[in-house]
């Protein structure tokens, strides 16, 4: 069964250090989303890609945080510097819609800590 | 601001209770998925729903989504170790393409 993968699983970095996230989506899911997900809440939209357009970065702090999907296959998340308040998890997911039904799949995340 | 609400927000029982969590929002919601998460690791879907007053029924997981697709509850029977996690309900609200998560629920199922 296709799965959306994502690299690190793990990253520990210092703060004011940058730090990337990849995700490479199901494959022909067109809609690709990044969330940050705070331990035991659910998890909080930082961006949303239509192919390789952003149609969504309301809640992305664009001050220190990019992203990008060049190709419009897989992505990536950048934070630049990171600080310590940036600690969480950070989920891809990708969705396809179907009869007019969107369903998101998950990949496994990454976990940043920030020292 | 839309709003997904889950109750309840912590649950701790016995293997072999039946449980219900609720999502509740003011909003209507086109579908709604439901996800159970465990620690380290992304959620995973659950299920679909769509129509108003729809009931799925995965083995000893029970879904319902309300007549007025505002609401949707997760009755689970015979509860196991194997089911603890946290279990959230999200979905786009009607109209828009935005996805947003409840609250969450954190089950853990006691042998």
């Amino acid at each position: 069964e296709a799965e959306v993968a994502q690299s690190p699983r793990y990253k520990i970095t210092e703060k004011s250090q940058a730090v990337a996230f990849w995700c490479d989506p199901i494959s022909g899911h067109a809609t690709l989303y990044w969330y940050r997900q705070i331990l035991g809440q659910g998890p909080e939209l930082l961006v949303q890609f239509q192919d390789e357009s952003v149609v969504d970065d309301s809640q992305l702090p664009k001050d220190r945080f990019s992203a990008e999907r060049l190709k419009g296959v897989d992505s990536t998340l950048k934070i630049q510097p990171a600080e310590l308040g940036d600690s969480a998890m950070y989920l891809c997911a990708s969705s396809l819609r179907l009869a007019g039904v969107d369903t998101q799949y998950f990949g496994p995340g990454t976990r940043l800590t920030v020292l | 601001t839309q709003l997904l609400e889950q109750s309840p927000q912590f649950l701790s029982i016995q293997e072999g209770e039946n449980l219900t969590v609720y999502c509740n929002s003011s909003s209507v919601f086109s579908s709604l998925q439901w996800y159970r998460q465990e620690p380290g690791e992304g959620p995973v879907l659950l299920v679909t729903v769509v129509t108003g007053g729809e009931v799925k029924k995965l083995k000893r997981l029970t879904f319902q989504f309300g007549d007025a697709r505002k609401d949707s509850s997760l009755h689970i029977t015979a509860a196991q170790p194997g089911d603890t996690g946290l279990y959230l309900c999200a979905g786009p609200t009607s109209g828009t393409y935005k996805y947003i998560f409840g609250t969450g629920t954190r089950l853990k199922v006691l042998a």
